[in-house]
Parts: structure tokens; sequence; C-alpha cells
């Protein structure tokens, strides 16, 4: 069964750039990889997805590695409003479609 | 607004009852995911439907069913309520059968309190 961990939080400034790790170590030959952001008592928000290399959107860049075990989404210059939980999302690596949801990362941006 | 409808948006029930929850996908979305969500576990992915058929199941205890409707509206059952079954459960749709490939929105949830 695949098993997907975060840090648990992080704090950063206004403007810095962020970098948020999840480690996928069973993830499938042919799964995504998701990140999404929850606000307080909402949904979850996709952000970005990538298969492997890089991938750049206008919120965020998803970096993966050859071996795809790990991935960093990359926040630019976050602001207050960036402050909320992130997660990475990926299959758990067998043939069951189940869905596993990273332990999350609660980023609290500071002015 | 994500497009994906959850009732009711809050449930107070007592341990042993039973209760629905309901979820409408968006427009032209032929998957529905259910999710939980408490402190102490995490977002935790229940089991998805696609087109009315079941595609994965997660880690849905056997006290809980779905099921999709031919009008692709999901329901959520669950029964013999414990304590610890309180917590947000979100609804999610995407537009094809594929489970970490394609987007998922997320409902506003159901925030359950069994007592």
């Amino acid at each position: 069964l695949a098993k997907t961990t975060q840090p648990i939080s992080m704090d950063s400034y206004e403007g810095q750039e962020v970098n948020i790790t999840c480690s996928h170590n069973n993830i499938a030959t042919n799964d995504y990889i998701t990140w999404y952001q929850q606000f307080p008592s909402q949904g979850p928000r996709f952000i970005i997805q990538g298969y492997k290399t890089k991938v750049t959107n206008e919120v965020a860049s998803l970096f993966i590695p050859a071996d795809r075990k790990s991935s960093t989404l990359s926040l630019p210059r976050v602001s207050l409003s960036d402050t909320a939980v992130y997660y990475c999302l990926v299959g758990d690596g067998g043939a069951t479609n189940k869905l596993i949801f990273g332990t999350g990362t609660l980023l609290a941006v500071q002015p | 607004d994500s497009g994906v409808t959850q009732t009711p948006k809050h449930l107070i029930t007592a341990t042993g009852q039973r209760v629905t929850l309901r979820c409408s996908p968006r427009s032209g979305d032929l998957s529905v995911y259910w999710y939980q969500q408490s402190l102490d576990q995490g977002l935790q992915f229940l089991i998805q439907y696609y087109n009315g058929e079941e595609r994965a199941k997660g880690n849905i205890l056997e006290r809980f069913s779905a099921q999709q409707f031919p009008d692709l509206h999901s329901e959520l059952n669950l029964s013999s309520l414990e304590l610890g079954d309180s917590a947000l459960y979100f609804c999610a749709s995407s537009a094809t059968s594929g489970g970490s490939l394609y987007e998922q929105y997320f409902g506003p949830g159901t925030r359950l309190t069994v007592t």
C-alpha cells in the first residue's frame, strides 16, 4: 500500500518561495501526482498535476524526479492568502485504483 | 464555487443511528468520490463511482455504503453510527474515470457529529 508523507508544517514570509515535498514511495507506473490546497471548513481545491519532470501553471510549479518517488510543490512569492493546508494525492500503486492523500502540510505565511 | 453540491451541510445524530449524505456532481462529470476527513486520520478516500458503477474502494467501513444513481447524483449511507464517525465528509467529482489522473472538484462537505 502506498504511503505518502509530508512535513506537518512550514513557516514562511510574504514574498518568499516555498517548496513543499511529498514522499510517495509506491506510486504506480501510470499514476499522476496531484496537489490540492485546503482552507478551514472548505473542500480541497486543485492546484497542479504532473507525471514527471516539471509542470508549471499560473499559480505553482511541480517538480518530479526521474524515480517519481517524491514530488515538490513550489509556490513562488507567497502571500498571506496562501496560508492553508497543502495535500498531495496519488494512487495506491496497486490494481485497486485506491487514492491516497498525503498527510498534509500546514503552510503559515507571515507578513 | 466548485459546482459540486452536498446536503445537508451539518448533521447531528446519536450513536446507533443511520444517516444519508447526498452529493450532486458538476454538470457532465461522471465520477463521484467520497472522502472522510477527521482530525486524527486526515483525508481518507472511501469510494469512487463512475457512471453508476463502483470503480474503486478505499478505507470504507462495512457499516458504510454508497451508490450512484442514473442521474449521477450519489448518496453515502452511514449506519450504526459511532462517536468515531464524527467527521467532515466530502464528495468530489471528475469528468472521467481515472482516479488520480483527472482534476477532482470538491463539494463544501457535510459535517457529521455523532453524540
